[in-house]
């Protein structure tokens, strides 16, 4: 079964900073990978996804994530955080197509100081 | 569109109860899920329908948990009887495509049980 994993469990960064979250998977080929985010109290929305093709992916709130088959990667990244960025991220993996389902990592929660 | 609709938002309960949470997925939307997420064991996939047919329901913690989809705009998660070890947060989520179509969650509701 495909699984994923979040090294970091919680990150503080100073807002303006730059911002780079871990996510590795395994997996035997390669999966749909995804960023969630979920502010406190709230449900989870999408960042980005990635399923062919570039493997640099532009999502919403100004970030990014880059796949490496290699490394089994999809980092997510953002060049200036804001303190409303700060949250709980998570990355997922869906691998339908080989009767996998849709399996979150643990999250990274987010502190940013002013 | 209002988003995916969970009701209730909070339930507080008594062991051995029995608990109904209820979710409306996006209109056109054909796939919905169960999801379960707690301190320990993170965000967990209980069951997800396609169509309104239960595809997988592996994650299904326990034959106390149930789940139906009568319509495409309806689905019940129960919990007879419950637990404490039952608390958390459910959350229900619908998508277009179950492989590659955002998954959208609704604002998840908070279930203690006493």
């Amino acid at each position: 079964a495909q699984s994923v994993t979040q090294p970091d469990i919680h990150i503080t960064v100073s807002e303006g900073a730059s911002l780079e979250l871990r996510c590795n998977y395994s997996y035997g080929a390669t999966p749909y990978l995804f960023w969630y985010v979920q502010s406190p109290g709230q449900g989870l929305q999408l960042l980005l996804k990635y399923f062919s093709g570039d493997t640099l992916v532009q999502g919403i709130k100004g970030f990014e994530a880059e796949f490496k088959r290699s490394q089994s990667s999809f980092n997510l990244r953002k060049p200036s955080v804001h303190w409303s960025d700060a949250a709980e991220y998570f990355c997922a993996v869906g691998a339908w197509n080989y009767g996998q389902n849709f399996v979150f990592g643990p999250g990274t929660r987010l502190s940013v100081l002013p | 569109d209002a988003g995916v609709i969970q009701s209730p938002r909070h339930e507080v309960t008594e062991m051995g109860q029995e608990v109904t949470l209820r979710c409306k997925p996006i209109s056109g939307h054909n796939s919905l899920f169960w999801y379960r997420q707690t301190m320990m064991r993170g965000l967990e996939l209980l069951i997800y329908f396609n169509n309104n047919v239960p595809i997988d329901d592996s994650g299904m913690p326990e034959d106390r948990f149930s789940a139906k989809m009568p319509n495409a705009s309806f689905s019940t998660l129960k919990i007879q009887p419950s637990e404490p070890r039952d608390s958390a947060v459910y959350f229900c989520a619908s998508s277009f495509d179950r492989r590659t179509d955002t998954q959208y969650f609704g604002p998840g509701t908070r279930l203690t049980v006493l």
